[in-house]
């Protein structure tokens, strides 16, 4: 079947500019997660989706950054007014649930590149 | 709080060869552990995993078993090709954390012929 898919693959954009970044995670999978890697920081974790609710938003690196998901499904990650920090390939993944045991996997998809000019 | 720290790379290696990549972890409560491979162009996919100490994860010809007493998940491979060539990361997942995954910060992985 289908895996993660996000959009767009590679995205330019000027300082100062607002910028979509989308995800469709995998059918049926409730949970969604973001993750952004950068080289300065790894990869880290930016937020989590159970459904359309998003109880953990505790790595969005500041207000500049907001994320949506509607009808259980697509999720849009926003960065307003760009920064140049912000360039970084940002992933996005999905899972069956994030409760019910240990052993649910995290499907990733093949991120969008960010690059701030 | 929670992290995950795995040694530096790049790691060159020749074909054949063995390897060890280190990763040990610091947590709250008790994790699942995790070693993701990123293949050059592709996107991060699940090499293995243990969920309990003393588990050995296992796929590829790579292993790694969770040790809980040196909080330590090293991945190994006995004999190492160059389409092995790929970044590794370690991480770690709290359970009742929602899930959410702890990488490292990756090692990247040279096979030479």
């Amino acid at each position: 079947g289908a895996g993660v898919s996000q959009s767009p693959s590679n995205k330019v954009t000027e300082k100062g500019k607002d910028v979509e970044l989308r995800c469709d995670p995998i059918s049926g999978h409730t949970a969604l997660y973001w993750y952004r890697q950068s080289l300065g920081q790894g990869l880290e974790f930016l937020i989590y989706f159970q459904g359309n609710s998003a109880p953990d938003k505790s790595g969005l690196p500041s207000d500049r950054f907001s994320a949506e998901r509607t009808g259980g499904s697509v999720s849009t990650l926003t960065i307003q007014r760009t920064q140049q920090e912000d360039s970084a390939v940002y992933l996005c993944a999905s899972s069956p649930s994030s409760t019910g045991g240990p052993s649910y996997e995290q499907y990733f998809g093949p991120g969008t590149r960010l690059t701030v000019t | 709080g929670n992290s995950v720290t795995q040694m530096e790379g790049p790691v060159t290696l020749s074909e054949e060869a063995f390897l060890t990549i280190n990763c040990t972890y610091t947590a709250t409560g008790y994790p699942s552990l995790f070693w993701y491979v990123q293949y050059p162009g592709e996107g991060l996919q699940l090499l293995l995993k243990a969920t309990k100490a003393d588990d050995k994860g296992s796929n590829k010809g790579f292993e790694a078993t969770y040790r809980k007493e040196t909080t330590s998940f090293h991945l190994e491979k006995g004999s190492v090709q160059v389409s092995d060539s790929a970044v590794y990361f370690c991480a770690l997942r709290i359970s009742g954390g929602y899930n959410k995954l702890i990488f490292g910060a990756g090692t990247r992985l040279a096979v030479h012929p």
